[in-house]
């Protein structure tokens, strides 16, 4: 399968600073890359949609200013929290769709924030 | 609200068993279908996709797909202890932009 890095794997930040995400794909080009929030024992909540070189789109109820997402070439995608609270930690995943049929997902290895 | 609708379970089997995993989509707009495996703490690994009515095979794994009853299943024959894990049903659709749903997953547990 494809390879997704997602960078840092665990931060520990306090609150009211911002810490930021890096979401590469190493062996393909993802036009579009997705991120998702998991809290322990639920599913994946999609939280935006980033495409290359345009605004990423913000899932209803998610916070476009406090979620900052870049995606600036073809195989980078940054989310940046901005003034974390204690309930912005959670498990941050990270995947790239390759372009090709049938769009399947290949996901990062994760980034667990603890913000205390 | 377009949703994928999972049984979360625990599915427990015994080691050497068939394991059925099964799915439901509310969006008959949704074409493809994939199936991730989850182990604790860490990220979703694909497993397999299906966009054709009926049965795919790989290795060990079928996915079956049913598109008239919106039902997806995965089927694990030979289980070992390793598969233990959660395993992730997920419909494509094309809302605004192309995504996925995921259901909330079906923990599975091989017994030795």
């Amino acid at each position: 399968g494809a390879v997704v890095s997602q960078h840092p794997s665990r931060v520990i930040c306090k609150s009211g600073t911002s810490v930021k995400i890096e979401c590469r794909s190493l062996d393909f080009q993802a036009t579009t890359m997705f991120w998702y929030r998991q809290f322990p024992k639920q599913s994946l909540m999609l939280m935006a949609t980033s495409n290359e070189g345009s605004k990423a789109t913000y899932e209803q109820g998610v916070e476009k200013d406090k979620f900052l997402i870049n995606h600036a070439s073809l195989t980078l995608s940054t989310l940046t929290v901005t003034s974390a609270h204690p309930e912005d930690s959670s498990f941050y995943i990270c995947s790239a769709k390759r372009r090709t049929v049938p769009g399947e997902l290949f996901f990062g290895e994760g980034s667990r924030l603890t913000v205390l | 609200q377009k949703e994928v609708e999972q049984n979360s379970g625990p599915l427990s089997v015994p080691e050497g068993a068939i394991a059925s995993l099964n799915c439901t989509y509310s969006d008959r707009g949704s074409q493809s279908f994939f199936w991730y495996r989850q182990y604790s703490g860490k990220s979703p690994e694909l497993i397999m996709f299906i966009y054709s009515n009926g049965d795919k095979e790989d290795g060990r794994f079928t996915a079956q797909l049913n598109k008239a009853s919106q039902y997806v299943s995965l089927l694990i024959r030979d289980s070992q202890p390793s598969d233990s894990a959660t395993y992730l049903c997920a419909g494509a659709i094309m809302d605004s932009s192309y995504k996925l749903i995921f259901g909330s997953g079906t923990r599975l547990l091989v017994r030795p």
